[in-house]
């Protein structure tokens, strides 16, 4: 079992909100980590959006708007990912990270369609 | 203006090797942990490896270990990763990216491995 599973999709309309997933792997508690996002759209490189450990302890990334935000979900020991009032621009692919055994680790990522 | 800038990448047959470099500016390069990660042509993001800010501490992926070797010269603002023993399944775009919390990211260099 991966360390952080995403779902491979996810479609939302313009103006909607989206929420992204991304669970750990049983027996890696989310409340020890802090989750990192990353958005890449077509052809482009990653961009750092935000780190979110808890609502005293996060950061977002430099010139990301307000509309992107985390949160944790314990019972399903999941981080997640919020985008409100979503525009064609945020068309993408979105990966989640941690800091864990001394490795950085990614999830597959999450390809969002805005339609 | 904070910048990454990656060379070194090319076409390389298996079991051979190649070093990439990476210029860094607008930053206090020594101040920062550097990573390399690298991206399969339609894949997801992996890390590879990342140094500590004086290269006394240094992380490898599994994939990696053994084979590859990452190194800074902090009076040219450089990381370097040297690739040896090449495999066609290290062929992806590598990018250098500052470390904690992989948010400057440069435009990569490809690495292909085929005969």
């Amino acid at each position: 079992q991966p360390v952080l599973t995403q779902p491979t999709s996810l479609s939302a309309s313009p103006g909607a909100s989206a929420r992204f997933t991304c669970t750990l792997r049983s027996g890696i508690n989310v409340a020890t980590y802090s989750i990192y996002w990353y958005q890449q759209r077509p052809g482009s490189l990653p961009r750092y959006l935000l780190r979110y450990k808890s609502d005293s302890d996060m950061q977002q990334g430099s010139g990301v708007p307000s509309r992107f935000s985390g949160s944790k979900d314990a019972s399903t020991n999941a981080g997640l990912l919020l985008i409100s009032g979503l525009q064609s621009a945020d068309e993408a692919d979105y990966y989640c990270a941690i800091w864990y055994s001394s490795t950085w680790v990614f999830g597959g990522g999450t390809k969002l369609t805005v339609l | 203006e904070v910048q990454l800038v990656e060379s070194g990448g090319g076409l390389v047959q298996p079991g051979g090797s190649l070093r990439l470099s990476c210029a860094a500016s607008g930053f206090t390069f020594y101040n920062y942990w550097m990573s390399w990660v690298r991206q399969a042509p339609g894949k997801g993001l992996e890390w590879v490896a990342n140094i500590k800010q004086d290269g006394g501490e240094i992380f490898y992926a599994d994939s990696v270990k053994g084979r590859f070797t990452i190194s800074r010269d902090n009076a040219r603002n450089s990381l370097f990763l040297q690739m040896n023993s090449l495999r066609a399944e290290d062929t992806a775009v590598y990018y250098c990216v500052r470390d904690y919390p992989l948010d400057i990211w440069g435009q990569g260099t490809m690495v292909t491995v085929s005969s």
